[in-house]
């Protein structure tokens, strides 16, 4: 079974500044989907960003990119520039397998200070 | 697009009593999904269809959970007999579902406590 560990139970960053969250998973596939979810205070989860493990290449999606190391098994996300909006729960999320279903780790709680 | 909707948001029951929970996807989306999430952990995947066909359940799914997509539309998750442990936020997902890997849009979610 599939497995995510998210070791950073809560972070804070000042506005402005740039932080990194960790995630390392655990599978034996090959092919597989890496997700960050963002969960708002009261608000709903909303993706930030995708990444095949078939690409080489790296995510970005505006101030958010990720460090894909499939060799570690580890999918952190780089937040630049952080705003007071960034503040929520940081969620990295697994798919493959042949199976549709999202895997979650536990979570990252991020405050952003002004 | 209006997004996931949820409804109720909140719902408090007695245990053993019977609770329906609905879910409004994305306009035609295929793919509807249901997770439970608990205090301080992340969603935890319970079914999903594509159209009316429920085609994979979690474990974590008891035989007092139901959850129904009688029309490939809107979805219901029924608890019967809640007990205090079905605490929880229960979420419901959309996805296109030209691929199985497309991505996941979520509602706000229904917040049950069971006293």
């Amino acid at each position: 079974a599939q497995t995510v560990t998210q070791s950073q139970p809560e972070m804070s960053v000042q506005e402005a500044e740039t932080v990194t969250l960790s995630c390392t998973y655990d599978t034996s596939e090959n092919n597989y989907y890496l997700f960050w979810y963002k969960q708002p205070p009261s608000r709903q989860m909303i993706l930030v960003i995708r990444q095949e493990a078939y690409k080489q290449q790296n995510a970005t999606e505006n101030r958010f990119s990720v460090n894909f190391q499939k060799a570690a098994k580890s999918f952190s996300l780089k937040i630049s520039d952080s705003q007071l909006g960034d503040t929520a729960m940081y969620f990295c999320a697994f798919m493959g397998g042949g199976s549709e279903k999202l895997v979650f780790g536990k979570g990252t709680k991020l405050t952003v200070n002004p | 697009d209006t997004g996931v909707s949820q409804d109720p948001r909140h719902k408090i029951t007695k245990r053993g009593q019977n609770v329906t929970f609905r879910c409004d996807p994305i306009s035609e989306h295929n793919r509807l999904y249901w997770y439970r999430q608990t205090l301080g952990q992340g969603p935890e995947f319970l079914t999903y269809f594509q159209n009316e066909a429920q085609l994979e359940k979690s474990r974590l799914l008891s035989d007092r959970f139901s959850a129904e997509r009688p029309k490939g539309s809107f979805s219901t998750l029924e608890i019967q007999r809640t007990e205090q442990g079905d605490s929880a936020m229960y979420l419901c997902a959309s996805s296109e579902g030209v691929r199985g890997t497309d991505t996941q849009y979520f509602g706000p979610g229904t917040r049950l406590t069971v006293l």
